[in-house]
């Protein structure tokens, strides 16, 4: 059972850290999505690639947020420095567009605490 | 632009209620619609989708019907669980933009 894997599922850290998140899309698929979720916003798209480029992270606070995919079966975000209004739920997803389906499949989501 | 309403929670009901989550959307072209599921402390689940006018996703008892003309996709279960206790979120993508837009989700609660 093919699944999206996010480390870590949990993070504290405090204000003015760097932070790293990781997911692990399904094999074979070409887009990753990230969305962070939270009481007040609900769920934001961040930013999303297509076979590793970004497509659009219009989403992203951009002076602090950054995201990469290194290579096909990693994409990362970073926020340096966090401050506590990164507080969220973050998600990462996957899907395979360009083959008739378009299914986003989500990870468990790495909670973030900023003290 | 697209967008999505989601009847607003928190919905509570007793086991083996019939259970209804309304779901409207405004988007250009024609749309695939989804249902997802948060169980607490999860990520977000596909519950059924559908890809094209009168088309019925289904799956564990959950039903929704693609209608055009009033544009909906409201959420049926004929008899609930206290395991279908979660968070609901009604989304759509538009033909060519894979980017999901979501409702802000209804929290369902189900009492034994």
């Amino acid at each position: 059972d093919a699944r999206v894997t996010q480390t870590p599922r949990h993070k504290v850290t405090e204000m003015g850290q760097e932070v790293t998140m990781r997911c692990q899309p399904i094999l074979g698929h070409n887009t990753v999505f990230w969305y962070r979720q939270t009481m007040m916003q609900g769920l934001e798209l961040l930013a999303y690639f297509r076979n590793r480029a970004p497509l659009d992270d219009s989403g992203m606070p951009k002076d602090r947020f950054s995201a990469e995919m290194p290579d096909a079966t990693l994409a990362t975000l970073k926020i340096q420095p966090s401050e506590p209004r990164d507080s969220a739920v973050y998600f990462c997803a996957s899907g395979l567009w360009g083959g008739g389906t378009d299914t986003q499949y989500f990870g468990p989501g790495t909670r973030l605490t900023v003290l | 632009g697209d967008s999505v309403t989601q009847m607003e929670g928190p919905v509570t009901l007793s086991e083996e209620a019939f259970l209804t989550i309304n779901c409207t959307y405004t988007a250009t072209g024609y749309p695939s619609l989804f249902w997802y599921v948060q169980y607490p402390g999860e990520g977000l689940q596909l519950l059924l989708k559908a890809t094209k006018a009168d088309d019925k996703g289904s799956n564990k008892g959950f039903e929704a019907t693609y209608r055009k003309e009033t544009t909906s996709f409201h959420l049926e279960k004929g008899s609930v669980q206290v395991s279908d206790s979660a968070v609901y979120f009604c989304a759509l993508t538009s033909f060519g933009n894979e980017k999901l837009t979501f409702g802000t989700g209804t929290r369902l609660t189900i009492i034994p």
